[in-house]
C-alpha cells in the first residue's frame, strides 16, 4: 500500500462544476502540499499545509491530521483548470512523499 | 528571479553514455531535490541537498550522481546510462524555516530516453 492515496485516479467535469479531489496518508507528516502539473510537463505548487484551511482564488485545500487526509477543491472550474493535481506529504526533514496524481479534465 | 533552471529539456542518450543534467536556482534556497517521474507512477526523490557540500541520497539513487559545491547549483550526473533511467526528471528547491518558505519551486523538466 502506497503511504500517499489519491481518489480519484482520473476525472472528468463540465466547465462550471464543483471538484473535489482527495488525498490519504497512513504516516506522521509535517506538512502537506498540493501541486499542480500542468499539460506541458511543468509543475507548480499549489498549496502548503499543515492543519486547517487555505484558499486560493478558486482552488481551496483542508487537512484534517488526526484522519490523515486532504482534500483540494476547484469551485467554479473551468477547462484552464485541466491538469494532473498531485498530493505530497512532508515526513522527516524536507523530505516528500509523492502521490501518483489525478488526472482533471475539465470540458467546455 | 529565473526561479529553478533546468538544462536540457530532452536528450536521447545511448546505452553506457553519460550526461549530467543541470540545475540552477537563483532563489538562495538551502534545499535542493532531484526527482524521476515515470509514466504513472509519482515522483520518486533520487538525491538532495541541504546545503553546500552536503548530499544524500534518495529513494531511488542508483545509477546517479550529484555534487553541490555552490549554493546556487546542483548537477545530477549519469555515469552509464541504462534504458531503466529513461524519465522525465525534475530538480526543485525550497527554503526551510517558515512555513511560508518551504514551498517548493521546479525546474521545467528534463527529457530523458536512453536507448
Amino acid at each position: 500500500k502506497n503511504e500517499v492515496e489519491q481518489s480519484p485516479q482520473n476525472l472528468t467535469a463540465q466547465e462550471g462544476e464543483f471538484i473535489t479531489i482527495n488525498c490519504s496518508y497512513s504516516v506522521g507528516i509535517s506538512a502537506l502540499h498540493w501541486l499542480q502539473q500542468h499539460p506541458g510537463g511543468g509543475i507548480v505548487s499549489l498549496f502548503m499545509l499543515s492543519s486547517g484551511k487555505k484558499k486560493h482564488g478558486r482552488l481551496i485545500a483542508t487537512i484534517n491530521i488526526q484522519e490523515k487526509h486532504s482534500s483540494l477543491h476547484i469551485t467554479a472550474s473551468h477547462p484552464r483548470d485541466s491538469a494532473v493535481y498531485i498530493c505530497a506529504v512532508q515526513t522527516s526533514g524536507s523530505r516528500l512523499t509523492f502521490g501518483e496524481g489525478t488526472q482533471l479534465t475539465v470540458n467546455p | 528571479n529565473a526561479g529553478v533552471t533546468q538544462t536540457p529539456k530532452f536528450r536521447i542518450l545511448k546505452i553506457g553514455q553519460s550526461m549530467t543534467l543541470q540545475c540552477t536556482q537563483d532563489m538562495n534556497h538551502n534545499y535542493m531535490y532531484w526527482y524521476r517521474q515515470d509514466p504513472g507512477m509519482g515522483l520518486k526523490l533520487i538525491y538532495y541537498s541541504v546545503g553546500a557540500g552536503i548530499t544524500d541520497k534518495g529513494e531511488v539513487p542508483n545509477g546517479y550522481n550529484v555534487s553541490r559545491s555552490t549554493t546556487e547549483d546542483f548537477p545530477l550526473r549519469l555515469e552509464l546510462a541504462a534504458p531503466s533511467q529513461t524519465s522525465v526528471y525534475f530538480c526543485a528547491s525550497s527554503r526551510p524555516g517558515g512555513r511560508a518558505n518551504e514551498k517548493l519551486f521546479f525546474g521545467s523538466g528534463t527529457q530523458l530516453s536512453v536507448l
